[in-house]
């Protein structure tokens, strides 16, 4: 069975930085791309991240170039996003999520818990 | 563009017919894959590709496509159906854009 969890997410003040980690387990972390997608409070899903199984292809939108970095350790099994310049608006319910294949221009399959992170002063 | 479309809600009478669909340019050149989301809960991939269901997803659900328009048709909608549906596509760039959501009222 696909897991994958979360963690890292907690309340920042604007400016400052985080970072999330996800563990995976149940099936060979190393042959998938994964991403990271957000869900503001009450509001629809919006991806914010991908990267190839070899870290070779990563994608960002817009709202978060030059802000965020996703990356990930294969041996460990995990994915991470560092989180810099954090902004209020940057305040969502952050899933960690695998693709059904190798590249990031795949689809998106299964889904962690989340994290939350919230951007207050 | 990247952006989807789609109408914010959608109501059905218990057991009747429901499509629900996703505007894009986008949609033209990939397929759209669609998720279910209850609330409090992680969403959950019902249809990829042409028209793929994943193991477990029932065969109501169904997916098709036409120009800049994907569908998610449910046949015989239940009261378990009701749940907010997001559509999703990808670029040549890797970008993976959501459509707005459709919140679905099983009536």
């Amino acid at each position: 069975e696909v897991q994958l969890v979360e963690s890292g997410g907690g309340l920042v003040q604007p400016g400052r930085s985080l970072r999330l980690s996800c563990v995976a387990s149940g099936f060979t972390f190393a042959d998938y791309a994964m991403h990271w997608v957000r869900q503001a409070p009450g509001k629809g899903l919006e991806w914010v991240s991908g990267i190839s199984w070899n870290s070779g292809s990563i994608a960002y939108v817009d709202s978060v170039k030059g802000r965020f970095t996703i990356s990930r350790d294969n041996a460990k099994n995990s994915l991470y996003l560092q989180m810099n310049s954090l902004r209020v608006e940057d305040t969502a319910l952050y899933y960690c999520a695998k693709d059904m294949g190798i590249a990031v221009a795949g689809t998106i399959q299964h889904w962690g818990q989340g994290t939350l992170v919230t951007v207050s002063a | 563009s990247s952006e989807l479309t789609q109408d914010p809600a959608v109501s059905v009478a218990l057991g009747q017919t429901v499509r629900i669909t996703c505007q894009g340019d986008s949609l033209r050149s990939y397929y759209a894959s669609w998720y279910q989301q209850k609330p409090g809960q992680a969403p959950v991939l019902v249809i990829y590709g042409k028209n793929n269901r994943p193991s477990g997803i029932p065969d109501r659900f169904s997916g098709s496509s036409s120009g800049n328009t994907a569908s998610l048709t449910i046949t015989g909608a239940q009261a378990e159906d009701e749940a907010d549906y997001y559509c999703n596509s990808r670029d040549s760039s890797g970008n993976h854009p959501f459509g707005g959501g459709t919140q679905l009222t099983v009536l």
